[in-house]
């Protein structure tokens, strides 16, 4: 299976802030990588798809790139709203799908 | 609107049986794939099971080979996942989701675009 390896795990940071979050895959997966945000109690909602591609409804702050084995996802100006859980997923290997571990962004 | 609601959750001994439903609503179900996705309590996602829209090509995750079996009756728009030989592991919130796909030459897109709410299985004694 393809390990898909997440960070950090945590992080605080404040409304306003810039952050990023780091994704890697254990082989190349090209740009087969897709980023999920999940709010306590909610099912995970699709953010980025095909590493760089912004899900329809899905605010501007977000934003992915990458390809290969090292993927980020970026938000800029952090909304209160955006406090959740960020998993990566990899679709490359579609026998085996595999999340990454979750990044838990916090309010600094 | 699209929705999948996911029912059939509960409390169940070690060793025991529970179906899990999950009724699709507002597309054509027929059409699409469908990945069934659990997250243990405090933990992160599981990808467990996928099913093609044609009904002819399942996968498993090994840690539910053999104990788990993914249908759908799309005339009924409804995906399934019948769970045997239930462990403790086995405890969690089971998602269902659609799986969105596509490719051409240059491209290759799948992704999870619609997701249930859930639904809470139990396995304890």
């Amino acid at each position: 299976d393809i390990q898909m390896t997440q960070s950090p795990s945590s992080l605080s940071a404040s409304v306003g802030d810039r952050v990023t979050i780091t994704c890697r895959a254990s082989q190349s997966i090209s740009t087969y990588l897709n980023w999920y945000q999940q709010k306590p109690g909610k099912a995970p909602n699709l953010l980025i798809y095909a590493a760089s591609s912004l899900q329809s409804g899905v605010p501007s702050r977000f934003s992915g790139s990458g390809s290969g084995t090292e993927f980020t996802l970026t938000i800029t100006s952090l909304q209160p709203e955006d406090f959740a859980i960020y998993y990566c997923q990899q679709s490359s290997s579609t026998l085996s799908i595999t999340f990454g571990q979750g990044t838990r962004l916090e309010i600094k | 609107e699209v929705q999948l609601v996911e029912s059939g959750g509960g409390l169940v001994q070690p060793g025991g049986s529970l179906r899990l439903s999950c009724a699709a609503s507002g597309f054509t179900f027929s059409s699409f794939e469908m990945n069934w996705v659990r997250q243990a309590p405090g933990k992160g996602l599981e990808w467990i099971s996928y099913i093609s829209s044609s009904v002819n090509t399942m996968h498993y995750a090994d840690s539910v080979k053999g104990r788990f079996t993914i249908s759908r009756d799309n005339a009924k728009n409804s995906l399934y996942l019948q769970m045997n030989s239930l462990r403790a592991e086995d405890t969690a919130v089971y998602y269902c989701a659609r799986v969105y796909t596509s490719s051409s030459p240059y491209y290759y897109y799948y992704y999870m675009d619609v997701w249930g709410k859930g639904t809470t299985v139990t396995v304890s004694s």
